[in-house]
């Protein structure tokens, strides 16, 4: 099993550009999350998905949209840009029972210019 | 008040040292407590987790809950150039979510 991949490993945009990060995970996880984290911080949810078709926000969804077509994908769409952006994104993926030991992938990280 | 408070370090300690990292929750219904381990420019993984009040030992590493002043503690023992990462600690949140520390840096010197 690979676990959880993530694409691209590192990216920068302009202001005002447009990408999607990608997340996929062959666990057959129902549940999926991403975050972010900024320097010397914790993570902060964004958006999580309890199974395909089901999305809702997280802690700071502004800015971000996600989609879960599938079990296995999640991707999270960053729409204009902005420098408040940069940080490094995780993709995590758990089955949701008891402790919720969530799975976590290698990050992508990104930088806004 | 901030829901989970930790202390971001860093931490600097020799090898051999007992390294002693906490955090404070002011949610009473967080149910699983949880310690992620990161090393530097990896995702986090999970190092340990407990749900009830008390001590838990895995190892060189002890998780300890004490729910009534809403503290967790994680001990490492004979600490080791190996275990320098950042340590968050997690809590669960309902059936779906985890709420984070926001880490402590640990460094230990040969």
């Amino acid at each position: 099993n690979a676990g959880v991949t993530q694409t691209p490993k590192f990216r920068i945009l302009k202001i005002g550009q447009s990408m999607t990060l990608q997340c996929t995970q062959d666990m057959n996880h129902n549940y999926m999350y991403w975050y972010r984290q900024d320097p010397g911080m914790g993570l902060k949810l964004i958006y999580y998905s309890v199974g395909a078709g089901i999305t809702d926000k997280g802690e700071v969804p502004n800015g971000y949209n996600v989609s879960r077509s599938t079990t296995e994908d999640f991707p999270l769409r960053l729409e204009l840009a902005a420098p408040s952006q940069t940080s490094v994104y995780f993709c995590a993926s758990t089955t949701g029972f008891s402790y919720n030991e969530q799975f976590f992938g290698p990050g992508t990280r990104l930088t806004v210019l | 008040q901030k829901e989970v408070e930790q202390d971001p370090g860093p931490l600097s300690v020799p090898e051999g040292a007992i390294v002693s990292l906490n955090c404070t929750y002011s949610n009473s219904a967080f149910q699983y407590f949880m310690w992620y381990r990161q090393y530097s420019r990896k995702g986090p993984e999970l190092l340990m987790y407990t749900y009830s009040s008390g001590n838990k030992e895995d190892g060189r590493f002890t998780a300890q809950v004490d729910k009534s002043s809403k503290y967790i503690s994680l001990f490492i023992r004979d600490s080791q150039p190996s275990d320098s990462a950042t340590y968050l600690c997690a809590f669960v949140q309902g059936a779906q979510k985890l709420v984070f520390g926001q880490g402590t840096r640990l460094t230990i010197n040969p």
